[in-house]
């Protein structure tokens, strides 16, 4: 069975930083693209980041390009999500979810369960 | 404002069969699979459907998906209290620098 479980999210001030992360196990991570996907309270779901299999290729959102680094090591089965200048509209839960596919275009398969980011002030 | 549209609410009574709309255009549906996942309360999404109208495993043969032109439909037969979530479709969008796109989600009401 696949799990992702999710770690790092909290509460933050404006202008902090978090680091999210994610580990992975029961699936051959290094052949999975995986994705953060956030939803805001009582909303919808939004693609935050993604990474291709061995992290060659990244994507990040417009309203948090410049903001937040995505990186995996496949050693350890973890995908991570650096967060930075983190606003009010950062406030969400953060699913980490993985594709079943190499590439990152296109929706996941997999989903963890999510951590919460609530950034006040 | 979604780039995949979806009825905002749907309801129906248990034993009955429930039919949720996702539409789009030519670069998403038209032209990639069509993903369907369902959000319990307080829970994270799970997959139902993906590449148009294939189940995971573990998934009951009571959801079943399919997909026509630009339009995606979710059906729900013999609707459970047990049932009552929102649902999102999802697609690749071809034209865009991203993963995909959501639907707006659907929340439905088993009454």
């Amino acid at each position: 069975e696949v799990q992702l479980v999710e770690s790092g999210g909290g509460l933050v001030q404006p202008g902090g930083s978090l680091r999210l992360s994610c580990s992975a196990s029961g699936l051959t991570f290094s052949s999975h693209a995986m994705q953060w996907v956030r939803q805001a309270p009582g909303k919808g779901l939004e693609y935050v980041s993604a990474i291709s299999n061995n992290g060659g290729s990244t994507y990040y959102a417009d309203s948090v390009k410049d903001r937040i680094t995505i990186s995996r090591d496949n050693s350890k089965n973890t995908v991570n999500l650096q967060m930075n200048s983190l606003t009010t509209e950062d406030t969400a839960v953060y699913y980490c979810a993985g594709r079943d596919s190499i590439w990152y275009t296109g929706p996941p398969f997999y989903w963890g369960q999510g951590t919460l980011v609530t950034v006040f002030s | 404002q979604s780039v995949l549209t979806q009825p905002p609410s749907a309801s129906g009574t248990p034993g009955q069969r429930v039919t949720i709309s996702c539409s789009g255009g030519s670069s998403n549906i038209g032209s990639n699979y069509v993903y369907w996942y369902q959000q319990l309360p307080g829970a994270a999404p799970k997959l139902l459907i993906y590449r148009n109208n294939e189940r995971p495993s573990g998934v009951p043969d009571r959801f079943s998906g399919s997909k026509s032109g630009t339009s995606a439909s979710l059906v729900i037969s013999g609707l459970r209290s047990g049932d009552e979530a929102n649902y999102y479709c999802a697609a690749w969008d071809d034209s865009r620098n991203s993963p995909g796109v959501f639907g707006g989600g659907t929340k439905l009401t088993v009454l």
